[in-house]
């Protein structure tokens, strides 16, 4: 178990609609990135978030936004849900720092099925 | 896009047998990351090479690392059946903020038979 959490696990959607994902960081950690993994593919980056700041970005759309809290949990919002959205949302938790040698701890993911 | 490669997609070996997964890459690099993730939940940290080493071990694993032919190499010896999952390997670079990100190879799935 990392400390990392996510909710809801599971989640049902229709084209259109919009949906929030949420998740927490483990403790101590200030930086949290959103990746997007579809089925049989690995995780691709969409942003992430520090000091409640965008801090870099993957190739999403705008319709993917987020939100990162003064307790450092965060928010991944999908507004226009299509069929191609159907993932496993992960969230991944870090220190930020300027080298890269630290590692991300991930969430146990939230799988969002849009119909 | 994916950055890394992994190969094989898909690997099925006995237990006790030792299992080798490659991945390549494209770009420059600062380390290379090997992650685990079993039956499609959250990714577990294996471990992390930087660009200026050739080799680490951890346990039962072992990674190298050829900048010259942007490849890495990650191996488990004395596997388990516990060893069953997909495997990725991350590249980090500098995501244009200030701090980085991992891209990642579509993974290689090793079934470790009892």
């Amino acid at each position: 178990e990392t400390g990392v959490t996510q909710s809801p696990t599971h989640l049902i959607k229709t084209r259109g609609q919009q949906v929030t994902l949420r998740c927490s960081s483990q403790s101590g950690h200030n930086t949290v990135s959103w990746y997007q993994q579809a089925l049989g593919q690995g995780p691709q980056f969409i942003f992430q978030y520090y000091r409640e700041e965008e801090n870099g970005r993957g190739n999403f759309p705008p319709r993917f936004s987020g939100l990162q809290f003064p307790n450092y949990s965060s928010e991944l919002n999908v507004n226009a849900l299509e069929l191609d959205d159907s993932a496993l949302y992960l969230c991944a938790s870090s220190l930020n720092q300027r080298t890269s040698d630290h590692e991300q701890f991930f969430g146990p993911g939230t799988r969002l099925t849009v119909l | 896009s994916q950055q890394g490669e992994e190969d094989p997609q898909a690997l099925s070996i006995q237990e006790g047998e030792n299992a080798t997964m490659n991945c390549s890459y494209k770009t420059s690099i600062n380390n290379l990351q090997w992650y685990r993730q079993n039956s499609g939940r959250g990714l577990v940290h294996l471990i992390l090479i930087r660009s200026n080493e050739r080799e680490k071990h951890s346990g039962r694993l072992r990674v190298t690392l050829d900048t010259s032919k942007k490849s890495s190499s990650l191996l488990i010896t004395a596997s388990r059946a516990a060893d069953t999952a997909s495997y990725f390997c991350a590249t980090a670079a500098f995501n244009g903020g200030s701090n980085y990100k991992l891209t990642f190879g579509k993974g290689t799935l090793l079934t470790v038979n009892p």
